[in-house]
């Protein structure tokens, strides 16, 4: 399964809100999760079954969709959210990841 | 706290072998599938190979399938990855990562640099 995720590059304010896109290439039902990275840092997990945030994770980030498309929202950005985001399906083995988002500040 | 803490990384040669470990604490290891993925430089990730919880399945990418095992030592909380045959483009960070739901990786060790390069 082929994650495709939109923009490569967004750019956006602090306290503004982002949202990224990701679109899988057949249905994933709700089995998608986001995972959030910073340089010289490992992936770390926001949300899960497409919408649950993971232990930890700040209510500004909230996910939605499922099937084929989805949406990783992150409400009024603070400055250590501008990172690469990363969508990822595990409805099929082998499970597959989006190519990345990187947010940028404006 | 759960923490991995992958070892084993370094510079080979084409065709050459390495053996990954990571050793896994705060969490009941033999009770979870866990998983190794990779980023090359610059680059994506890429799930390389899956072990369900007290290892009673295997899988792999296409890209590793015949080259590649993973298996666990459950009396040392231990994850491995054997890799053979090493290429080029095998270059990259690997993790070890404890599976939540379904396949989802909720916890990630720090990665550990393989470099393929003659």
């Amino acid at each position: 399964i082929v994650m495709t995720q939109s923009p490569a590059t967004l750019s956006v304010s602090p306290g503004e809100r982002a949202t990224l896109s990701c679109r899988a290439s057949q249905s994933v039902s709700s089995d998608l999760a986001w995972y959030q990275q910073k340089p010289g840092q490992a992936p770390r997990l926001l949300i899960y079954g497409a919408s649950t945030r993971a232990t930890g994770i700040p209510a500004r980030f909230s996910g939605s969709g499922s099937g084929t498309e989805f949406t990783l929202t992150i409400s009024s950005l603070q400055s250590e959210d501008f990172a690469v985001y990363y969508c990822q399906q595990y409805n099929n083995r082998p499970v597959t990841f989006g190519q990345g988002t990187r947010l940028e500040i404006k | 706290e759960v923490q991995l803490l992958e070892s084993g990384g370094g510079l080979v040669q084409p065709g050459g072998s390495l053996r990954l470990s990571c050793v896994a604490s705060g969490f009941t290891f033999s009770s979870y599938a866990m998983s190794w993925v990779r980023q090359a430089p610059g680059k994506g990730l890429e799930w390389v190979s899956g072990i369900t919880d007290s290892g009673s399945s295997a899988f792999y990418a296409d890209s590793v399938r015949g080259r590649f095992t993973i298996s666990s030592d459950y009396s040392r909380n231990t994850l491995y990855l054997q890799m053979n045959s090493l290429r080029v483009e095998d270059t990259a960070v690997y993790y070890c990562a404890k599976i939540l739901r379904g396949w989802s990786f909720d916890y990630w060790g720090q990665g550990t640099l393989v470099t393929v390069s003659s």
